[in-house]
């Protein structure tokens, strides 16, 4: 079945330094989300690509979809301490269901 | 304020026992979810619905069950024929399946002793 698989697991910056994390599925996807979950919070849905090269921003945080649609990053640039999270990539693939990836966890140290 | 409540945050159970997880939604939204979250694991889905009376088996229904008798409400009970019950059981929601984010319930913390 689609697998979405998400690097790196988990990353520790000092703030300041930027941040990427790396979403790739086995299968092409209709459209991929991603979702951020603070230490003991639930995830908590943070935008929706569903275009070929789609790119979007939200203030530091600058999201791709790749040609192939079948990957998808996230960075954050100049990382703060509210940035500590785990974040999650979820994506479709005619399933009619999201897959969600393991998530990469962020620590950022003041 | 809209949103999905589930309720109880915090639930013990001994071995053997049948719960029952409670999730409503004010949203009027049509789909909903559920998801077990696992160290490491990430989200895994166990059922969703898409419409009232009607609902789909995920990834691994083995040992749930559910029931969407109400556009609002979706119970998942966790049976004692699930292995592994000890998880964070999240229930989240969406206008229609796929088109949009979900927004997620703040969750339900289940132990089995």
């Amino acid at each position: 079945g689609q697998q979405v698989m998400q690097i790196p697991q988990y990353q520790h910056v000092q703030e300041g330094e930027d941040f990427t994390t790396y979403c790739n599925s086995s299968t092409t996807l209709s459209n991929i989300q991603w979702y951020k979950q603070r230490p003991g919070g639930h995830p908590v849905f943070l935008i929706q690509l569903v275009k070929s090269g789609e790119v979007k921003k939200q203030k530091r945080l600058t999201f791709q979809f790749g040609e192939a649609k079948k990957n998808s990053s996230l960075h954050i640039t100049a990382t703060q301490t509210t940035d500590v999270g785990t974040y999650f990539c979820a994506g479709e693939g005619g399933s009619e269901k999201l897959v969600f990836g393991k998530g990469t966890k962020l620590t950022v140290n003041p | 304020d809209g949103g999905i409540t589930q309720s109880p945050k915090y639930l013990f159970r001994k071995e053997g026992q049948n719960v029952t997880l409670s999730c409503e939604q004010n949203l009027n939204h049509d789909a909903m979810y559920w998801y077990r979250q696992d160290p490491g694991q990430g989200l895994r889905l166990i059922y969703y619905s898409q419409i009232v009376n009607d609902f789909q088996k995920g990834d691994i229904a083995e040992g749930y069950s559910v029931s969407r008798e109400k556009k609002e409400s979706f119970p998942l009970t966790v049976t004692s024929a699930q292995k592994n019950p000890t998880a964070f059981y999240l229930c989240a929601s969406s206008p229609t399946a796929l088109l949009y984010g979900y927004t997620f319930g703040s969750g339900t913390r289940l132990t089995v002793v």
